[in-house]
């Protein structure tokens, strides 16, 4: 599976943005970018995926590079709520039946 | 929006015990999996079911068993509760098709003693 890099932790302010970053320079063609969250004492929760242009849901956008190595997930106004960890993979969109594989990902604090 | 329902956020039980884990999903989804998650080893499948009575085993079943009679349930089984099967235990489930994301339930932390 390829795999991806995101920074241990990273803080905002309520109400502020944040984008939250990913690389996944070995990203093939067919793989889609997903982005779930995991608030504390809480199962994973899906954020939004996408493969090549940008995505919006109720939740955040996410802005993908050009060349797809990279990716950005943006909450607009940061809440005490969204303090999590938040996981981006990559899913093969031609496998059907595919198990989750979160790695470490990136543990957002939130400051009132 | 989809409701996946585990029957106990916590449980403790004693060594050699036979453990049941209950989830429901209230979406008609095909595609059901347990998996474990445990610090520093990250999320790992025990096991999945796409279909009524059909599962196939994920990367760490030894211990374990599954059973899905009806298509919204699926229940986690330790034959006999081990102290290394301490962990926090996830259900998902996603409709069939390629690419569809999962949905959690909030998870039973269970303690062997």
């Amino acid at each position: 599976d390829a795999k991806t890099t995101q920074p241990n932790s990273m803080e905002s302010n309520e109400e502020e943005p944040v984008h939250l970053p990913c690389n996944h320079s070995t990203i093939s063609g067919t793989d889609y970018i997903h982005w779930y969250r995991q608030l504390p004492s809480q199962g994973p929760e899906y954020v939004i995926h996408g493969l090549t242009s940008n995505v919006n849901n109720r939740m955040a956008s996410l802005a993908i590079a050009e060349d797809r190595k990279s990716s950005t997930l943006i909450l607009h106004r940061a809440t005490l709520r969204d303090a999590a960890v938040y996981y981006c993979i990559l899913r093969d969109s031609y496998t059907g039946f595919q198990k989750l594989v979160f790695g470490t990902g990136t543990r957002l604090l939130v400051s009132p | 929006d989809v409701k996946v329902t585990q029957s106990s956020r916590y449980l403790v039980k004693r060594t050699g015990e036979k453990v049941f884990l209950e989830c429901v999903q209230d979406m008609d989804h095909e595609n059901m999996f347990w998996y474990r998650q445990d610090p520093g080893l990250g999320l790992r499948l025990i096991y999945f079911s796409y279909d009524v009575k059909m599962k196939e085993k994920g990367d760490i079943p030894e211990g374990y068993s599954v059973s899905r009679e009806k298509k919204e349930r699926f229940s986690l089984i330790l034959e006999s509760a081990s102290t290394n099967q301490t962990s926090m235990y996830l259900c998902a489930s996603n409709p069939g098709g390629r690419n569809q994301p999962q949905h959690f339930g909030d998870g039973t932390r269970l303690s062997i003693l």
